[in-house]
């Protein structure tokens, strides 16, 4: 079965500066990417999506990569904020719409 | 629009009891979803229905578990026994058609606790 693993600590950044979460996944060939942000208490929040065919898609301060040899995606937050604290979710999906998603990589931004 | 409508928010139960969670999907969605999130295992897909026929449930963890939707607007998940390891929230989420990697809209969980 597919397995997806996220950054496996807590990640502890100072504000202002560029934090980078890992998405990497084995005996899966997604055709889509997304990354959720959950805040505690609340449901997933959709951030961004990235199909294969693309290498990279931006919104704000958010980035996104999606490197389907390597099995790999990575989420930037530039600049980041305080407010940008939360909890951070990748899923994968095939060309139906089973989003599977992974354990997910909590992040805490110093002021 | 409301979002995904979730009830109970939260649910203290007995051991043995029957629990039924109920989740209205956003108008116009056609897919939806039960998920499961606890720490040791994350956000796990429990069933998935399109067009309120289900199409996947191998999530399911065993036969305590059954999901319906009887109609686009209304879904339920029951768990009869309930056990404490049932314990988690669980997650209703709607989204569009299949095939587009559409965006999954969540509920707020409903919190079940089996003591």
């Amino acid at each position: 079965s597919q397995k997806i693993e996220q950054n496996s600590e807590a990640l502890n950044i100072q504000e202002g500066k560029t934090a980078t979460l890992t998405c990497n996944y084995t005996n899966y060939s997604p055709a889509y990417l997304q990354w959720y942000r959950q805040d505690p208490g609340r449901g997933p929040v959709f951030l961004l999506l990235i199909r294969e065919n693309e290498k990279e898609k931006r919104k704000e301060r958010l980035k996104v990569t999606f490197d389907t040899t390597l099995k790999q995606s990575l989420f930037h937050i530039t600049a980041s904020q305080p407010a940008d604290s939360a909890t951070y979710l990748c899923a994968l999906a095939n060309t139906g719409n089973q989003f599977y998603f992974g354990t997910g990589t909590s992040l805490t931004v110093i002021p | 629009d409301a979002g995904v409508i979730q009830s109970p928010r939260h649910e203290v139960t007995e051991m043995g009891q029957e629990v039924t969670l109920r989740c209205k999907p956003i108008s116009g969605h056609n897919s939806l979803f039960w998920y499961r999130q606890t720490m040791m295992r994350g956000l796990e897909l429990l069933i998935y229905f399109n067009n309120n026929v289900p199409i996947d449930d191998s999530g399911m963890p065993e036969d305590r578990f059954s999901a319906k939707m009887p109609n686009a607007s209304f879904s339920t998940l029951k768990i009869q026994p309930s056990e404490p390891r049932d314990s988690a929230v669980y997650f209703c989420a709607s989204s569009l058609a299949v095939g587009s990697g559409n965006t999954i809209y969540f509920g707020e969980g409903s919190w079940l606790t089996v003591v």
